[in-house]
């Protein structure tokens, strides 16, 4: 069965900091891997997908995450955040003919002037 | 707006009491699916639509939930006899099959409180 973890619950940053969240996943074959954002009272919204190809993919917002098969990663990075940054970070994992995703337990993120 | 929308954005209900949800998707949409998400939790996947059809139910779906389709555009999620541990936000997102894995838009949810 896949699973996500995302080991950190809450993350503080700075201001202008760079900012990196962590993702492992489980999975058999090829995963394909999503970063989702949450807001307060809004919708997920899709920051960026893996299906294949090159391993660093850029998404919205200055987002980028990088796949790396041999740690089962997913890590999603800024290099500088901004306060509006600041929301609830998933990662998921979905498969090819299995439409489901399966998500992570979130990363919360706290901007700090 | 052309995004997912669901109705009502809050419930409050007592125990016992039948609660029904709406998701209207993207119209082009095919594929639509529905999660619950609990506090301090990701979303978890409870069943999926393509078209019509109901293709997969999570065992998270207790025999008080059912959830329909009818025309292959707007679904609805009903919970019979609710009990406190189905407070949560229960989320509705679509998508277009593209023949791989697709992309879902999810909507802003209904958060339901059972007292």
């Amino acid at each position: 069965a896949q699973s996500v973890t995302q080991p950190d619950i809450h993350i503080t940053v700075s201001e202008g900091a760079s900012l990196e969240l962590r993702c492992n996943y489980s999975y058999g074959a090829t995963p394909y891997l999503f970063w989702y954002v949450q807001s307060p009272g809004q919708g997920l919204q899709l920051l960026l997908k893996y299906f294949s190809g090159d391993t660093l993919v850029q998404g919205i917002k200055g987002f980028e995450a990088e796949f790396k098969r041999s740690q089962s990663s997913f890590n999603l990075r800024k290099p500088s955040v901004h306060w509006s940054d600041a929301a609830e970070y998933f990662c998921a994992v979905g498969n090819f003919g299995n439409e489901k995703l399966t998500f992570g337990t979130g990363t919360r993120l706290t901007i700090i002037p | 707006d052309t995004g997912v929308s669901q109705d009502p954005r809050h419930k409050i209900t007592k125990r016992g009491q039948n609660v029904t949800f709406r998701c209207d998707p993207i119209s082009e949409h095919n594929r639509l699916y529905w999660y619950r998400q609990t506090l301090g939790q990701g979303p978890e996947f409870l069943t999926y639509f393509q078209n019509e059809a109901q293709l997969e139910k999570s065992r998270l779906l207790s025999d008080r939930f059912s959830a329909e389709r009818p025309k292959g555009s707007f679904s609805t999620l009903e919970i019979q006899r609710t009990e406190q541990g189905d407070s949560a936000m229960y989320l509705c997102a679509s998508s277009l099959d593209l023949g791989g894995v697709d992309e879902q838009f999810f909507g802003p949810g209904t958060r339901l409180t059972v007292l």
